[in-house]
């Protein structure tokens, strides 16, 4: 059971361009989360989302910030009008729909490191 | 408001010692609660769980404690290995259907052989 995917692994953009970000959950499972991690620091939650649903969005910036989660393909995460400030690690982690002991736990992805130059 | 912090960012142990990372939350709401694994350039790997009905959980060469009188969690690694060596979360989950972690600023765990 392949874990959950994410790419690229790095992404390097000049301010003013847009950056998307792709996350693949493992199979099975429905529920896609995005979390953004500055340097030495811990995660912090941007979104939440079900299969063409937005759940939570209470963690991602009103503004150039937007994310889908289509019936079909990838959950992506979109930055548009890059600035330096949006430089981080963004991971994305998934678990099943059903919620009961042992399913709880979110899996992450390797993560996405996105340089803004 | 509310939050996840860890005392100590950084802990430096000898191979084959035990070790404790320690982690503190403030939502008494918190129902759910998980260690994390990261070492430099990877995702965070799940280490154990706990739920709040219990105090003690144990896996292989880990253990969680949960206090929740005084809002304390801590993660023991028995004979901690040089492959011990990351970065530690702890995260929180508040319950109901949102299933959002809130974490930890983080504690780096260095083995020395």
């Amino acid at each position: 059971n392949a874990g959950v995917m994410q790419n690229p692994r790095h992404l390097v953009r000049r301010r003013g361009q847009e950056a998307r970000l792709r996350c693949s959950p493992m199979k099975g499972h429905s529920h896609v989360y995005w979390y953004r991690q500055l340097p030495e620091e811990g995660l912090k939650f941007m979104v939440y989302l079900q299969k063409e649903n937005i759940i939570d969005e209470s963690g991602m910036p009103k503004e150039r910030f937007s994310a889908e989660f289509p019936k079909e393909g990838p959950s992506i995460l979109r930055i548009q009008q890059v600035v330096r400030g949006d430089s981080a690690a963004y991971f994305c982690a998934s678990h099943p729909a059903e919620r009961f002991p042992g399913t709880d736990t979110q899996y992450f992805g390797p993560g996405t490191r996105l340089t803004v130059l | 408001g509310e939050s996840v912090g860890l005392h100590l960012p950084t802990l430096s142990v000898q191979e084959g010692d035990n070790s404790i990372i320690n982690c503190a939350y403030s939502n008494s709401a918190s129902d759910y609660f998980i260690w994390y694994k990261q070492e430099s350039g990877k995702g965070p790997q799940f280490i154990i769980d706990i739920r709040s009905n219990m105090d003690k959980r144990q896996g292989q060469r880990v253990t969680v404690l949960l206090n929740k009188t005084v809002k304390h969690l801590s993660l023991q690694i028995a004979a901690t290995q040089p492959g011990d060596s990351a970065v530690y979360f702890c995260a929180e989950n508040s319950g109901g259907s949102n299933y959002k972690l809130t974490f930890g600023k983080g504690t780096l765990l260095t083995v020395n052989p």
